[in-house]
């Protein structure tokens, strides 16, 4: 099974700095035939479910703030949140979708 | 739009099976691949497996599929859960959840039931 780790499990960042998630992946998550990352990051707020924030490792989802960002192949990848804000206190993971079973960060709390 | 509503009992007994169903509303199930979820407190989400939107599919995560088994009721547009033989270490949070793109179960998760918390105790 491919292992999803995060770092760092928490981070605090002052408002309107910049936050910096990783996430590395126990194999690689790149499919050379259609040259794609099978890898999304979510975002959970207390009480709620996750939420979808990108796929394909870079491709922002509709009506995300342009100020999330990510990046990376293979098995390194990134999520960046240019200048944070209150409402971006939250839980951020990291998910596979490669292969069977597809699998989750521990999750990464990012706190003002 | 559509939504996700999962239902079921709170509370399980050690050894005894854990039930759930969850409810698409606002839209249509066909073609796409509908996922249950788990989450155990302080944790993050566990794949538990997929079903095909008729029923003709599934996929479970190897870690439980001895004990799981996920099934489709088309016509009331439900998807249902059943794990067996469960213990402390199934308490969480259980989702249901979409794959965003359809025919396939190598996408992303876009839409999310609100989830329903089962605790597994005496």
């Amino acid at each position: 099974d491919i292992v999803m780790t995060q770092s760092p499990d928490s981070l605090a960042v002052s408002l309107g700095e910049r936050a910096t998630i990783n996430c590395k992946s126990s194999q690689s998550v790149f499919y050379n035939s259609n040259n794609k990352n099978y890898l999304a990051w979510y975002q959970q707020k207390p009480g709620q479910p996750p939420k979808l924030l990108i796929s394909w490792a870079s491709s922002r989802e509709s009506g995300v703030p342009d100020r999330f960002s990510a990046s990376g192949s293979g098995t390194d990848f990134t999520l960046s949140i240019s200048s944070l804000q209150a409402e971006d206190v939250a839980v951020y993971y990291c998910q596979h979708y490669f292969d069977t079973p597809q699998a989750f960060g521990q999750g990464t709390k990012l706190e003002i | 739009q559509v939504q996700l509503q999962e239902s079921g009992p709170g509370l399980v007994k050690p050894s005894e099976a854990l039930s759930l169903t969850c409810t698409v509303s606002g839209g249509s199930v066909s073609d796409y691949y509908w996922a249950w979820i788990r989450q155990p407190p302080g944790k993050g989400p566990e794949f538990i497996g997929n079903i095909y939107y008729d029923g003709s599919t599934t996929n479970y995560n190897p870690s439980l599929k001895t004990r799981v088994t996920i099934s489709a009721d088309t016509s009331r547009k439900q998807y249902y859960l059943k794990l067996t033989s469960v213990t402390a270490a199934d308490t969480a949070v259980y989702y249901c959840a979409r794959v965003r793109t359809t025919l396939t179960f190598f996408d992303a998760f876009d839409l999310w039931g609100q989830g329903t918390m089962v605790t597994v105790s005496s």
